[in-house]
């Protein structure tokens, strides 16, 4: 049973460039969250996925946009790089709570890590 | 917005020894879940606590949920080496709220 899997591991982009990285969630979950992890910070939330639609959004710029298909995977775009935008890029995957419940466990690849020259 | 905090941000720990880590919200949270990753690895679960007061233990980890479900601590007991990591608390506000990430406590262990 495969985990999470994102790719590409690693990459390095210049200024002004767009770019996406891609998720394909654990096995039978159906949820897909997106974290930011600057170098020695938390995770920041940009947003979630369910349904093929986002259903929340942290305070990220437009500039941060994402896409799930109907099999569950997703894609997260970035245009306009940034320096600042040099970080670890997380994807979770999860089960969708029933309604009125609390998240459950998340499940995180092993990240993307994109290098902003 | 909400908002996580950590203290301490980083703990030397000399092997053997019990740490405590503190995580506070400025909301009350609905539930809160802690995380681990070691160094050039992936946050990976290790627990959720929903209800007030709630203590929770693995092994040699204990877990605490605050009455006011405004904080929680991570208690480890006699750590080993195996514990170096960084230690995440992230709070949900309500049911269905977005998962917020605290800073995290950055744990190394002197042998």
């Amino acid at each position: 049973d495969a985990g999470v899997t994102q790719s590409p591991t690693h990459l390095i982009k210049t200024r002004g460039q767009q770019v996406t990285l891609r998720c394909s969630p654990k096995s039978g979950h159906d949820t897909v969250s997106w974290y930011q992890q600057a170098l020695g910070q938390g995770p920041q939330f940009i947003f979630q996925y369910y349904e093929e639609e986002e259903r929340q959004r942290g305070n990220f710029p437009d500039r941060f946009s994402g896409h799930q298909f109907p099999n569950y995977s997703s894609e997260l775009n970035v245009n306009a790089l940034l320096l600042g935008d040099s970080a670890l890029y997380l994807c979770a995957s999860s089960l969708a709570p029933p309604s009125g419940g609390n998240t459950g466990e998340l499940f995180f690849g092993e990240g993307s890590r994109l290098t902003v020259l | 917005g909400q908002q996580v905090m950590q203290i301490p941000q980083y703990q030397h720990v000399q092997e053997g020894e019990d740490f405590t880590t503190y995580c506070n919200s400025s909301t009350t949270l609905s539930n809160i879940q802690w995380y681990k990753q070691r160094p050039g690895g992936h946050p990976v679960f290790l627990i959720q606590l929903v209800k007030s007061g709630e203590v929770k233990k693995q092994k040699r980890l204990t877990f605490q949920f605050g009455e006011a479900k405004k904080n929680s601590s991570l208690h480890i007991t006699a750590t080993q080496t195996t514990d170096v990591g960084t230690y995440f608390c992230a709070g949900q506000r309500a049911a269905g709220n977005k998962l917020t990430f605290g800073g995290g406590t950055r744990v190394l262990v002197k042998p």
